[in-house]
Parts: structure tokens; C-alpha cells; sequence
């Protein structure tokens, strides 16, 4: 089956830049989204389609993407942000959605 | 702003079912297709299952499959999963969403979700 492959753990200074990468095969054909999820809360949308962001998420928060590896960038870094990023896409049929690990985000 | 409110959660015995259902507002629910989607406790999101915004097609996860089946009531802007054969896997908070694209079979991303209700089995 189908994944995607998040580091477990990220840790940064408050003010610094924090990326967060998500690899998958289907990647340079499948749009990613990316959202955030704090203790005892719902997912929220940080970036869809790769880049965009939705109404109301902070400018310091961006996506990109570069072959099978997309991207969140945290930039800068607020003590806030501590919480866990979840990337997802779909396979290749694009019925499927699939789920990245998760990454800690640790404000130091 | 588009809202999705899930109820139904609750203590069941392992070997038994349960009815979720997600209650969609304040967008053309009909128009977007739905997904459930869990997290066991201290674990990451899994997939479970998508109706399309028509509710003829159904797609779901391999280890619900057979288990578990997702319908959508149109006139009352409502989805359901009917889970039985439960397991101790099948623990965890159950959110829905909304696709992001309307009117398509296929899926990109998940743009609203709900608060999640919690499943427990014993």
C-alpha cells in the first residue's frame, strides 16, 4: 500500500525556521495537504494543494515541493506552533487518501 | 463556515457494532463527498472510508473492509459508518471531513473536520 514518510521529530529555537518534509512516490502527481493537530483538537488545514494556504492561517506557514519530497515550512517559529503535522495526499487512483506519521514539532 | 458535528461514539464490547454519524451545516453537504477518519490513542491519522458527494461510491480502508460501511442520507445532510466485528484496533476518536473538491469521485484533501467522537472497546 501506498505511504508517506514524515520524520518523527522536529525541533527548533523560537524564531527559527522549522521544515517538516513528507516523501512520496506519488508525490510529483498528487497535490499534499498539510494540517496541524494540538493535544485533544481536530486537524486543522495549514496548506492545501502543495502552497496554498487557506483563509486565516498565518503567513509563516508555508509549502513547497520538489519531486516526490513536499515541504512545511514554519517560518519564524512561535513557542504556539509546538504540535503535531500530519501531511497527506491520495494514491495514484486517487480514491484513496493516505496519511503521513506525523511529526512532533518541539519548540526548544 | 462550513461545519461538521460527528455523534454516536460510546463504550462497545469487542465483537460488537456501532453507528457513527456526522451532521453536515452552513455548506452544500450534497455536493462534497465525506470521510471518516480515526486516530487510536497517542497515534497518528488513519484513513477509514470516503462516500462520494452522489453516495454511490464507497471506498474504504483494507482492515475495515467488509466491517464497516459508509451511506449518506441526502435530504437529511448526514453521514453515517456502521462498524461491527469491532476489535480493540478499532479504538479511537472517529473524525469527519469534507473533500476539498466537489463533485468528484476522486479526492485531493480534506479542508473541514469535525470535533471527532470517541470510540472505546472493551
Amino acid at each position: 500500500s501506498y505511504e508517506l514518510t514524515q520524520p518523527p521529530s522536529v525541533s527548533v529555537s523560537p524564531g527559527q525556521t522549522a521544515r517538516i518534509t513528507c516523501f512520496g512516490n506519488a508525490l510529483p502527481k498528487q497535490y499534499a495537504f498539510w494540517y496541524r493537530q494540538k493535544p485533544g483538537q481536530a486537524p486543522l488545514l495549514l496548506i492545501y494543494k502543495n502552497s496554498h494556504r487557506p483563509s486565516g492561517i498565518p503567513e509563516r506557514f508555508s509549502g513547497s515541493t520538489s519531486g516526490t519530497t513536499v515541504t512545511l515550512t514554519i517560518n519564524p517559529v512561535q513557542a504556539e506552533d509546538e504540535a503535531d503535522y500530519f501531511c497527506q495526499s491520495a494514491d495514484s487512483s486517487s480514491l484513496y487518501v493516505v496519511f503521513g506519521g506525523g511529526t512532533k514539532l518541539t519548540v526548544l | 463556515q462550513a461545519q461538521l458535528v460527528e455523534s454516536g461514539g460510546g463504550v462497545v464490547q469487542a465483537g460488537g457494532s456501532l453507528r457513527l454519524s456526522c451532521a453536515g451545516s452552513k455548506f452544500n453537504f450534497n455536493k462534497f463527498g465525506i470521510h471518516w477518519v480515526r486516530q487510536a490513542p497517542g497515534k497518528g491519522l488513519e484513513w477509514v472510508a470516503v462516500i462520494s458527494y452522489d453516495g454511490v461510491h464507497e471506498f474504504y480502508e483494507e482492515s475495515v473492509r467488509g466491517r464497516f460501511t459508509i451511506s449518506r442520507d441526502m435530504s437529511k445532510n448526514t453521514v453515517s459508518l456502521q462498524m461491527t466485528s469491532l476489535n480493540y484496533d478499532d479504538a479511537g476518536v472517529y473524525y469527519c471531513a469534507k473533500d476539498y473538491i466537489q463533485t468528484t469521485v476522486t479526492t485531493t484533501g480534506l479542508d473541514v473536520w469535525g470535533q471527532g467522537t470517541t470510540v472505546t472497546v472493551s
